[in-house]
């Protein structure tokens, strides 16, 4: 079955500077990715989905992800941080196994932006 | 084009009721999904429904169950509310099979 690791709970960042979130899968064949931001009491907006050609994914409000294959990683960045960007962060792979084509979720980080 | 809605977007309900959620997922799309969201268990699949049929279940207790219309709006019901069913339903649809989730803005349930 697939699965998918954010390492990271928290990330603090100050305005400005860089951010990375990590992501990595476990999946059998080439995944279909995905990060999704959620705002506090609000739904998950999608930020980017790498389903095959370039591994590197540009997606909205400056965010881009790379696929590394050989690391299983799916990695979240963005050059320079906003306070507006402090949200939870969702990486999710799928589709699933066995018919079923509902991604699998992380469990989130959460990012603060310090000013 | 319009997004995912789902109303109510909250609801108080005490333990014992029951409640229905309904999910209007974007014009063409016909799957519907809905998870449940909680600080301490995050985002968990409940189930989907494709064509009016349930497709895919998680792993929940009978209470909850859901329906799709033709029309590919969906509803979800929860019987017998418990304590532990305060949680951010979301509801998510998408056009095709392995193809992106896009979500609604959720509904907040609180069960005193």
């Amino acid at each position: 079955a697939q699965s998918v690791t954010q390492p990271d709970i928290h990330i603090t960042v100050s305005e400005g500077a860089s951010l990375e979130l990590r992501c990595n899968y476990s999946y059998g064949a080439t995944p279909y990715l995905f990060w999704y931001v959620q705002s506090p009491g609000q739904g998950l907006q999608l930020l980017l989905k790498y389903f095959s050609g370039d591994t590197l994914v540009q997606g909205i409000k400056g965010f881009e992800a790379e696929f590394k294959r050989s690391q299983s990683s799916f990695n979240l960045r963005k050059p320079s941080v906003h306070w507006s960007d402090a949200a939870e962060y969702f990486c999710a792979v799928g589709p699933a196994s066995g018919g079923s084509y509902i991604p699998t979720f992380g469990r989130g980080t959460s990012l603060i932006v310090h000013p | 084009k319009a997004g995912v809605t789902q109303t109510p977007r909250y609801l108080i309900k005490t333990r014992g009721q029951q409640v229905t959620l309904s999910c209007s997922p974007i014009s063409g799309h016909r799957s519907v999904s809905w998870y449940q969201q909680t600080p301490g268990q995050g985002l968990q699949f409940l189930f989907e429904y494709f064509s009016e049929t349930q497709r895919n279940k998680g792993n929940f207790p009978g209470r909850f169950s859901g329906r799709q219309f033709s029309n590919s709006r969906s509803e979800m019901n929860v019987s017998t509310l418990e304590l532990g069913d305060s949680a951010l339903y979301l509801c998510a649809s998408s056009s095709r099979d392995g193809d992106t989730q896009y979500f609604g803005p959720g509904t907040r349930l609180t069960v005193l």
